[in-house]
């Protein structure tokens, strides 16, 4: 258990579909990321946010749309996906932004996209 | 960021040392060797980190050549619960960089009983 949860932990939808991620963290930081992970592929580093300011965008295209309400709260919506969007989305946080601090990830919610 | 180089696959039998390497020899003076694992089907897990001294934690070792371009992370008695994917990443960690985590296939660790 990291302090970060993400809801739902597996998800399967349509690519005319919408549905959003929720990432939540109990413990106090003020920076959040969003990673991707596809099957053989290291880690993408797709948005980051920074006191609820998005701070990072890695060219990530427009069918993904980011949401940070509040430090504790960053949701990743998404509609119209393609088959290759399938993949393990993970949320992160750590006390600010930066590699200095240390990122704790959550379990990741497993997207496959029919 | 300087780019890291590590061995695609390692085996380690239960109790035994493991020595994991990474070979970073473009870094500059201004970046951080960390060390992330992640076990199957969940998220990475900070590790340890380091510049230019050795360190050590509850976890691991960390060891870095004196010309900083290679470094070893050490577990020192591996269990069957440290079989997992270890990523060794090089990045800026201050100043008025903020530095980004960037994952590369890492090393696939499998500890023996």
């Amino acid at each position: 258990e990291t302090g970060v949860t993400q809801t739902p932990r597996h998800l399967v939808m349509g690519m005319t579909n919408k549905k959003s991620l929720k990432c939540e963290q109990h413990l106090g930081h003020n920076a959040m990321y969003w990673y991707k992970q596809s099957a053989k592929k290291p880690l993408e580093l797709m948005f980051v946010y920074n006191f609820k300011e998005q701070t990072e965008n890695n060219s990530v295209p427009s069918r993904f749309s980011p949401e940070c309400p509040n430090s504790s709260h960053l949701f990743l919506h998404l509609h119209t996906l393609q088959p290759e969007d399938s993949a393990l989305y993970l949320c992160a946080s750590s006390q600010d932004y930066g590699s200095r601090y240390e990122q704790y990830f959550g379990p990741g919610t497993r997207l496959t996209v029919t | 960021d300087a780019k890291t180089t590590q061995p695609t696959s390692m085996d380690c039998a239960e109790g035994r040392a493991a020595n994991l390497p990474c070979n970073h020899s473009t870094i500059s003076g201004n970046e951080y060797v960390y060390w992330y694992r992640q076990i199957h089907s969940q998220g990475p897990q900070y590790i340890i980190h380091g510049l230019k001294n050795n360190e050590t934690n509850e976890m691991a070792s960390l060891i870095i050549t004196e010309d900083r371009k290679s470094s070893t992370l050490i577990l020192p008695h591996a269990t069957l619960r440290d079989t997992a994917v270890y990523y060794c990443i090089v990045s800026v960690a201050g100043g008025t960089s903020y530095g980004k985590l960037t994952f590369g296939q890492g090393t696939i660790l499998t500890v023996h009983p």
